[in-house]
């Protein structure tokens, strides 16, 4: 199957950390994305990690993915109020495709 | 530089109108896509061109119709849209097809009335 699942909200303090979660279920994925949309804008790709790793981090941002459970995360540390945004993960598979998530939108407040 | 541009930034068009968007990158990617976007959800894959052809079509309506006339453009002609063809239309490069980082554009908002 290509599912992949986020919840769809999430409210957090500035300064406080974020944690947006998400779920796949192609076996076979072999990057795994972390997109960022702000309103009335394009995707900005914040990060990606390689299915053989299990953790990148990348100044305030930490991926984890744990490939058993197929389950992948963004942490934001110190979270800001520009952070707001909808955050999709993806996993790129076979041919050319990417499959997004839901999106999960980040409500910082001050 | 990993800047994909898209022109118009909107388009306001009705249903017997013929016209294009356009979107150009300068990275020497080899692929690039179009998706659409509906509010609050992802992106849908549209197209793929992969060395200038097309390689992927999700069963997309006619009245959607493609062009890649060289490495850098990626045009996409809108004919007879319908109401619910309204959305965002974001276009994306990689380097080459495959499983390669997509970077993507700022898309082009259109209203079909």
């Amino acid at each position: 199957g290509e599912d992949v699942e986020q919840s769809l909200f999430l409210s957090v303090r500035e300064g406080d950390s974020s944690v947006i979660n998400c779920t796949y279920t192609d076996s076979s994925s072999t990057y795994l994305y972390w997109y960022k949309q702000e309103p009335g804008a394009g995707l900005q790709l914040l990060t990606y990690i390689f299915s053989n790793m299990d953790m990148k981090q990348d100044q305030r941002l930490t991926v984890l993915l744990n490939k058993k459970d197929k389950h992948l995360s963004l942490r934001i540390a110190d979270t800001q109020t520009g952070d707001s945004a909808i955050y999709f993960c993806a996993e790129s598979i076979r041919t050319n495709k990417l499959i997004f998530g839901t999106g999960t939108l980040l409500a910082v407040q001050p | 530089d990993t800047e994909v541009t898209q022109t118009p930034k909107h388009l306001v068009m009705g249903m017997t109108n013929k016209k294009s968007l356009k979107c150009e990158q300068h990275m020497g990617h080899r692929a690039m896509y179009w998706y659409k976007q509906k509010a609050k959800k992802p992106p849908e894959l549209m197209f793929v061109y992969s060395y200038e052809k097309l390689s992927i079509n999700e069963s997309v309506p006619s009245r959607f119709s493609p062009e890649c006339p060289n490495s850098s453009l990626l045009n996409l002609h809108l004919h007879a849209l319908q109401p619910e063809d309204s959305a965002l239309y974001l276009c994306a490069s990689s380097q080459v097809p495959g499983k390669e980082t997509q970077y993507f554009g700022p898309g082009t908002r259109l209203l079909v009335l």
